[in-house]
């Protein structure tokens, strides 16, 4: 299957700095890329929709601002948190949906990102 | 809004014996794509099955199938020949593919096995 590639695996950063996470599909072009949070022993909860070239569409509640997605590329997309707080420690995952047609899609995932703000 | 839920937080079943994770899910669209998915404790997203909404066969991969009921937005799925390995946490997702696309996850339902 389709490879996605989530960097870094983990990262510990101070309160008040910005974290970039990256998420490449290293195989497919990726139109759309889905940025997921998860708490310990929940399920993955939708940030926000990325789409090449054009802003990202939020899911209510979550912060535009503290939250940046960028979707330059058709391989690429990062998600940064800025002005980091302790609150914002979670389990961050990305994931791409395959292009249309022929039938077949499917969203394939990174590894994830643990984040630790302290 | 598009809504998935998964009524059971935990599930378990002895090994070799078959079980049924439910799923509903909401939606007024009518092309999307139904999936579970599995996550161990690595927490990497692993595809169990897929199910294209405006197939009405019920998919199959080997030990897995779902029973696809589009009319009631029901899409369980059964593990036969329970296996060790198959314990994880699964979640039920719905991807619209059409117009605002979306990725959607259930609350999860998690699966222990007894030898």
């Amino acid at each position: 299957g389709a490879v996605v590639s989530q960097h870094p695996s983990w990262v510990i950063c101070k309160s008040g700095t910005s974290v970039k996470i990256e998420c490449r599909s290293l195989d497919f072009q990726a139109t759309t890329m889905f940025w997921y949070r998860q708490f310990p022993k929940q399920s993955l909860m939708l940030m926000a929709t990325s789409n090449e070239g054009s802003k990202a569409t939020y899911e209510q509640g979550v912060e535009k601002d503290k939250f940046l997605i960028n979707h330059a590329s058709l391989t690429l997309s990062t998600l940064t948190v800025t002005s980091a707080h302790p609150e914002d420690s979670s389990f961050y995952i990305c994931s791409a949906a395959t292009p249309q047609g022929g039938g077949s899609t499917e969203a394939f995932f990174g590894q994830g990102t643990r984040l630790t703000v302290v | 809004a598009q809504t998935v839920t998964q009524s059971q937080p935990e599930m378990s079943v002895q090994e070799a014996e078959t079980v049924t994770l439910s799923c509903t899910y909401d939606t007024s669209e009518s092309d999307y794509y139904l999936f579970w998915y599995k996550q161990p404790p690595s927490r990497q997203m692993i595809l169990v099955i897929r199910q294209e909404a405006y197939k009405q066969q019920n998919a199959t991969e080997n030990r897995f199938s779902v029973n696809f009921q589009k009319a009631a937005k029901s899409f369980s799925l059964k593990i036969s020949d329970s296996q060790l390995g198959d314990a994880a946490m699964y979640f039920c997702a719905f991807l619209l593919i059409q117009g605002a696309q979306k990725l959607v996850f259930g609350q999860g339902t998690r699966l222990t096995i007894n030898p």
